[in-house]
């Protein structure tokens, strides 16, 4: 079974504090996603990454594909109240053709 | 506003109701998707329509019936349906099938908050 696993599940924390989360596999993946899910919405992506070590921002937001291509890491920096909600990272396997997988979805509550 | 349109929003249903969920999108994209969100569990995928065949069925229970008359329009019937059948049901679209490759985005619906007495 392909699992993608993030972690932490549930951080709370205060507005202008940094933070990270994580998306970790055994499989490797063709390319990797982030998406936002804000409460009473759909998930929206963030952005894509497709190469081993790539480095993508987003403004206070930065998102890094591991080496091997198997791990994912979101960075927030000074995070505010509107970044809160529900983030999910997909990964298109590798030996079937880009098929997405979805990991659990790490829920981000910043207080203000 | 991300071009597709989920209805309805809210549904209740006994186990015994027959009840629809639509879905339509206004992007020209080519596949859809059905997806159930489940609190503390993964996306699980339930079946993808790309030029309006069908193209994945992960194994879900016939008590849930997709059909797709166009490109636009994604249904999911539902019938004699269980409790833990309760859920967020997604609808997608992308440009291509993002299965079959490449690194196309998923367009999601708000989806549908579906729960089974």
């Amino acid at each position: 079974t392909q699992l993608l696993e993030q972690s932490p599940q549930f951080l709370s924390i205060q507005e202008g504090e940094n933070l990270t989360v994580y998306c970790n596999s055994s499989s490797v993946f063709s390319s990797l996603q982030w998406y936002r899910q804000e409460p009473g919405e759909g998930p929206v992506l963030l952005v894509t990454v497709v190469t081993g070590g790539e480095v993508k921002k987003l403004k206070r937001l930065t998102f890094q594909f591991g080496d091997a291509r198997k791990d994912s890491s979101l960075h927030i920096t000074a995070a505010q109240p509107g970044d809160t909600g529900l983030y999910l990272c997909a990964g298109g396997l590798y030996n079937q053709g880009g098929k997405l997988i979805f990991g659990q979805g790490t829920e981000l509550s910043v207080k203000p | 506003e991300t071009g597709v349109t989920q209805t309805p929003r809210h549904l209740v249903m006994g186990m015994t109701n027959k009840k629809s969920l639509k879905c339509e999108q206004h992007l020209g994209h080519n596949a859809m998707y059905w997806y159930k969100q489940s609190a503390k569990k993964p996306l699980e995928l339930m079946f993808v329509y790309s030029l309006e065949e069908r193209v994945e069925n992960n194994s879900v229970p016939s008590r849930f019936s997709p059909e797709c008359p166009n490109s636009s329009h994604l249904f999911l019937h539902l019938h004699t349906l269980q409790p833990e059948d309760s859920a967020l049901y997604l609808c997608a679209s992308s440009s291509d099938r993002v299965q079959a490759g490449g690194n196309g985005e998923l367009f999601f619906g708000e989806g549908s908050r579906l729960t089974v007495l």
